[in-house]
């Protein structure tokens, strides 16, 4: 079962503008991972944010995550058509048996036009 | 290159039949994943290894099974194969567990 539920599930955009993906999930958690999937091929992560952090940023990427809503989002700004991909929330369940197991939501597919 | 290598990275095979895919983690890497992405089930984990012992496991079918050797590289055998069993399968690795996975490129099995 999918742990985190996307929003939106497709996402069309021209290249410069920024694009906000949202997560939602269901139980509490030690992290959440966003994760780039190009056409077919393995994932790339792209950013972790612990659940005692609010906000966290690589390049790029901005990640926030309210732990009381169970929710994150991911924004790319000033995008590029190469960010063209499938983008994917992760969650590491807390509690002692989940040994770093993610549950994927079902992705984003962001179309960026050149 | 990610660092991560999986072989085959096509495999087509008849119904079934048995077929074996392998991971080799990213070298330093002692925990390996295996998950399996299909168009209805999406990213679906199956099965955890640390270190040559099992410490998780998912939605993984009795037909299927892994090990991971002393070396590190683990394998997934997939047995009497199923049309519904056609999907991406993935490895992943890190260091141990908490942080972020690397993965390799997957390997796209076809049954027919």
């Amino acid at each position: 079962s999918q742990q985190g539920e996307e929003d939106p599930q497709a996402l069309s955009i021209q290249e410069g503008e920024n694009a906000t993906m949202n997560c939602s999930y269901k139980t509490s958690i030690n992290n959440l991972q966003w994760y780039r999937q190009n056409s077919g091929r393995g994932l790339v992560h792209l950013i972790l944010i612990r659940s005692n952090e609010r906000e966290k940023h690589s390049g790029r990427l901005r990640v926030t995550l309210d732990t009381s809503k169970k929710s994150s989002s991911l924004l790319i700004t000033a995008s590029r058509a190469a960010d063209t991909a499938s983008y994917f929330c992760a969650t590491d369940a807390a509690g002692g048996t989940s040994y770093g197991k993610l549950t994927f939501g079902q992705g984003t597919i962001l179309t960026v036009h050149p | 290159d990610s660092g991560v290598t999986q072989t085959p990275k096509h495999l087509i095979t008849a119904t079934g039949q048995r077929v074996t895919l392998r991971c080799s983690p990213r070298s330093g890497d002692l925990s390996v994943y295996w998950y399996q992405q299909s168009l209805d089930q999406g990213l679906q984990f199956l099965i955890q290894y640390y270190n040559g012992e099992e410490r998780a496991k998912g939605n993984i079918l009795e037909r299927f099974s892994a090990q991971q050797f002393p070396d590190l590289h683990s394998e997934l055998n997939l047995s009497s194969l199923e049309l519904g069993d056609s999907a991406l399968y993935f490895c992943a690795s890190s260091v141990s567990w908490g942080g972020g996975y690397t993965f390799g490129s997957g390997t796209r099995l076809t049954v027919v």
